[in-house]
């Protein structure tokens, strides 16, 4: 595997569901980033963990919960959600958070869908 | 608050030249950088301006005016494979947190 992968690519559940998102980087990174995508909106930052530390909590509702074991691992789980949750769920990572610019790059998402 | 603005569709034909303006208002600038983003794919970095003036990579050009508040990206000999979304984005502290605008379409014709 190379890049940003994530898994699963599409989810479905209900609003009393669990369900865990998961986002792997072999690239060697030390920050990584969730990102929320909706249509006709521009991309929101929701979380960010630099060296597995949270720098970065953007307002995101308390069922939205990250997790981040090590620098190459990002999770979001996810509980009693709602139907305007449902959204592209994109993660990315980048060579730092501080310092000098680091391009992010980004996995593929997960189309998520709430009913 | 934090705001950019750019055009939601630009259309234009094979071989043509176009350009994506963003203007941005936001409490701190550190840089505007450009992704692209075909449909049902990941967004890739095309490119970053930290100083005012005009960056070339390739066909792609990317110009920051900080004095302005604006940037644009500009597409030269345009490709069928160029038809995506463009987002700018700003960094706006010293971290590389970005602020992304809502993107452009690009749709590109024969």
């Amino acid at each position: 595997e190379t890049g940003v992968t994530q898994t699963p690519r599409h989810l479905v559940m209900g609003m009393t569901n669990k369900k865990s998102l998961k986002c792997e980087q072999h690239l060697g990174h030390n920050a990584m980033y969730w990102y929320k995508q909706s249509a006709k909106k521009p991309l929101e930052l929701m979380f960010v963990y630099n060296f597995k530390e949270q720098t970065e909590n953007n307002s995101v509702p308390s069922r939205f919960s990250p997790e981040c074991p090590n620098s190459s691992h990002l999770f979001l789980h996810l509980h009693t959600l709602q139907p305007e949750d449902s959204a592209l769920y994109l993660c990315a990572s980048s060579q730092g958070a501080g310092g000098d610019y680091n391009e992010q790059f980004f996995g593929p998402g997960t189309r998520l869908t709430v009913l | 608050g934090q705001s950019l603005e750019q055009p939601s569709e630009v259309t234009a034909v094979e071989g043509a030249i176009v350009q994506i303006n963003c203007t941005y208002q936001t409490s701190g600038f550190y840089g505007l950088s450009w992704y692209q983003q075909h449909d049902g794919g990941a967004p890739t970095f095309l490119s970053y301006n930290a100083l005012d003036g005009l960056e070339e990579t390739g066909r792609f050009s990317s110009f920051l005016s900080r004095s302005d508040s604006y940037g644009y990206l500009l597409l030269q000999e345009l490709q069928m494979k160029d038809s995506a979304s463009y987002f700018c984005a700003v960094r706006d502290s010293g971290y590389s947190t970005l602020t992304f605008g809502k993107g452009t379409m690009l749709l590109v014709s024969p």
